[in-house]
């Protein structure tokens, strides 16, 4: 069973900052790497979406690198803003299942 | 289209009472799961549907959770009796794809059993 795991569970930083998250994947054998953003008290947004073909997607502020040989993704938030504050999730998509595998998330606080 | 909708937002139970949750998925979406988040674990998948026949049920806790989609714009997940640990935001997310493309996911039940 895939195991989806991100460190550090909460970070936080000043406002203009770049920061990276962290996603690793035990099973590398993924359709897709999707990464999340949850706010307090609402669902899940999603952010980016790489799939398994792919090395990395941009959206803005926001990039997510795939490299699925060594079981790693990260999302990369450029000049963060305080309205970038909330919990981010990665979760990996599998071919011989339809459900996602989720990681525990990384909360993030961008102090102004 | 409003999204996945689910109903209701918060639900206070006592030990030992039926619980009833409810999804309403986006048109057209072929697939519909329900997840359940805790602090401990995180967001596990509890059931998905594929064309409301349910595929995956291996993550359901035990015999006292059951859930339904008697079609295709309507899902329950019901708790009979329920207990203090079941206590948790469930979430429901819909699909058009598989394989983890183009999820939607509805605001979740905050649900507390005391």
């Amino acid at each position: 069973k895939q195991e989806v795991t991100q460190i550090p569970a909460a970070l936080s930083v000043p406002e203009g900052e770049n920061l990276v998250l962290n996603c690793s994947f035990t099973d590398s054998a993924i359709y897709n790497l999707q990464w999340f953003r949850q706010d307090p008290g609402k669902g899940l947004t999603s952010l980016l979406l790489i799939q398994s073909s792919q090395r990395e997607q941009t959206s803005g502020r926001l990039n997510a690198s795939l490299d699925k040989s060594s079981g790693r993704s990260t999302l990369y938030i450029a000049a963060s803003q305080p309205g970038d504050s909330a919990t981010y999730l990665c979760a990996s998509g599998e071919g011989g299942a339809n459900n996602l595998f989720f990681g525990t998330g990384t909360r993030l606080t961008v102090i102004p | 289209d409003a999204g996945v909708i689910q109903s209701p937002r918060h639900e206070v139970t006592e030990m030992g009472q039926e619980v009833t949750l409810r999804c309403k998925p986006i048109s057209g979406h072929d697939y519909l799961f329900w997840y359940r988040q805790t602090m401990m674990r995180g967001l596990e998948l509890l059931i998905y549907f594929n064309n409301n026949v349910p595929i995956d049920d291996s993550g359901m806790p035990e015999d006292r959770f059951s859930a339904k989609m008697p079609n295709a714009s309507f899902s329950t997940l019901k708790i009979q009796p329920s207990e203090p640990r079941d206590s948790a935001v469930y979430f429901c997310a819909s699909s058009a794809l598989p394989s983890g493309y183009g999820y939607t996911f509805g605001s979740g039940t905050r649900l507390t059993v005391v």
